[in-house]
């Protein structure tokens, strides 16, 4: 089992619709949850970083973390076609800032 | 624009051949990563370089080598290269790079191989 598992879809939704990524980790020692965005052909940047269990809001934009489940969400609200990219979770456990990374889910915004 | 640049942008070679990719971090930014982004492993990190020191040690292969040169910049030596190399190659780049979990790493534009 890999340390962080992530659909790579591809996730295909109409222009408005709200989007849920989602990723799963086995260590429980990972602390530190991040979300990189990467457009085709591009290198990835990041979008959310959270810590603790619970949401964070930043715009359209919402992370959830469940460390009892060991879950993590990303949600986009009113998702617009320029939100078509990969999407990457990314944990690490604090000690050394190396994330792990997730393969990324593809997500399509159409018109 | 990250502030990160990668050289060359394309790579096409032969098996067995050698490769050198180049990084030149972010301004300011003291710490380089190297990660490979194939489609069947995803983004996986390589090494990590603080200061012209190397920091932290991933998944790379003894074929491949690093380092960072006095002016920051860092280079990844590819050799005897297969075809299962063929990949992204991503540098990152950080202020710092000692453990602070808040620390942002900065990507490249990356370096497409093709091992023919």
């Amino acid at each position: 089992q890999k340390e962080v598992e992530q659909d790579p879809g591809p996730l295909s939704v109409p222009e408005g619709a709200i989007v849920s990524l989602n990723c799963t980790y086995s260590n429980s020692a990972f602390q530190y949850f991040m979300w990189y965005r990467q457009y085709s052909r591009k290198g990835p940047e990041l979008l959310m970083y959270t810590y603790s269990s619970g949401n964070k809001e930043d715009g359209r934009f919402t992370a959830q973390v469940d460390k009892s489940s060991k879950y993590i969400s990303l949600f986009i609200r009113d998702s617009q076609p320029s939100d078509s990219a990969t999407y990457l979770c990314a944990i690490h456990s604090g000690g050394s800032y190396i994330p792990t990374f997730g393969r990324g889910t593809s997500l399509i915004v159409h018109p | 624009d990250s502030g990160v640049t990668q050289t060359p942008k394309h790579l096409i070679t032969a098996t067995g051949q050698r490769v050198t990719l180049r990084c030149s971090p972010r301004s300011g930014d003291l710490s380089v990563y190297w990660y490979q982004q194939s489609l069947d492993q995803g983004l996986q990190f390589l090494i990590q370089y603080y200061n012209g020191e190397e920091r932290a040690k991933g998944n790379i292969l003894e074929r491949f080598s690093a380092q960072q040169f006095p002016d920051l910049h860092s280079e990844l030596n590819l050799s005897s290269l297969e075809l299962g190399d063929s990949a992204l190659y991503f540098c990152a780049s950080s202020v710092d790079g000692r453990g602070d979990p808040q620390e942002t790493q900065y990507f490249g534009p990356g370096t497409r191989l093709l091992v023919l």
